[in-house]
């Protein structure tokens, strides 16, 4: 059984720019979350998404944003990027929230 | 408000058993779980415990959980040197189950 897929492994951008994550989660998972994982911070949640409707968030700024699609598959957008937007971004997918949460190998993003 | 702390680092001896511990402030908490995070890769789930249990075990791992003080342990019995890595503590609060709040993270080091 496939685990939760993340693309692009690797990211660098620069300053100004958007850039688009992807998370595939495990098949039969319709919950996707989403974390920011920096040295200074640690791991922060963003959003999270349930049958394409987002049903928390996190205390980031607007500039941070997602979408869930009809086949579980989820995206987040940051854009006007800065270089405090240098991390690791983690998905999670689960069956249903509440349950066992499965992380992807994660995004690093650089912001140059 | 939730919050979750962990002490930073841990050394132990190859063999010996090591013991992580976490504290976290919600009370209406439901879910806590481990996770461990190798050097380049995302979170792997290693166990969790609803909050009416008091204790959890799985294979070399043991999960202890004290609800009056708030207090959960990960017992690792036999430590290999594979299990040098971070381990995170984690909670997931009342509706918000798709929401986790992570500990910083316990730096554990096996020495042969």
């Amino acid at each position: 059984k496939a685990g939760v897929t993340q693309t692009p492994r690797y990211l660098i951008k620069t300053r100004g720019q958007q850039v688009t994550l992807s998370c595939s989660p495990i098949s039969g998972h319709r919950s996707v979350s989403w974390y920011q994982q920096t040295p200074g911070q640690g791991l922060q949640f963003l959003f999270e998404y349930f049958s394409e409707t987002q049903r928390n968030k996190g205390n980031f700024p607007g500039r941070f944003s997602g979408r869930q699609f009809s086949n579980s598959r989820s995206e987040m957008n940051v854009s006007t990027l800065e270089l405090g937007d240098s991390a690791l971004y983690l998905c999670a997918s689960r069956r249903n929230p509440g349950l066992e949460a499965f992380f992807g190998q994660g995004t690093r993003l650089t912001v140059v | 408000g939730e919050d979750v702390e962990q002490s930073l680092f841990l050394s132990v001896r190859e063999g010996d058993s090591s013991v992580i511990n976490c504290t976290y402030t919600d009370s209406s908490s439901t879910y806590l779980y481990w996770y461990k995070q190798e050097p380049g890769a995302g979170l792997q789930l290693l166990t969790y415990i609803f909050s009416n249990m008091d204790m959890k075990q799985d294979q070399r791992l043991t999960v202890l959980l004290n609800k009056k003080d708030k207090h959960l342990s990960l017992r690792i019995a036999d430590t290999q040197t594979g299990d040098s890595a971070i381990y995170f503590c984690a909670e997931s609060v009342g509706t918000s189950y798709g929401k986790l709040t992570f500990g910083q993270g316990t730096i554990l080091t096996v020495h042969p």
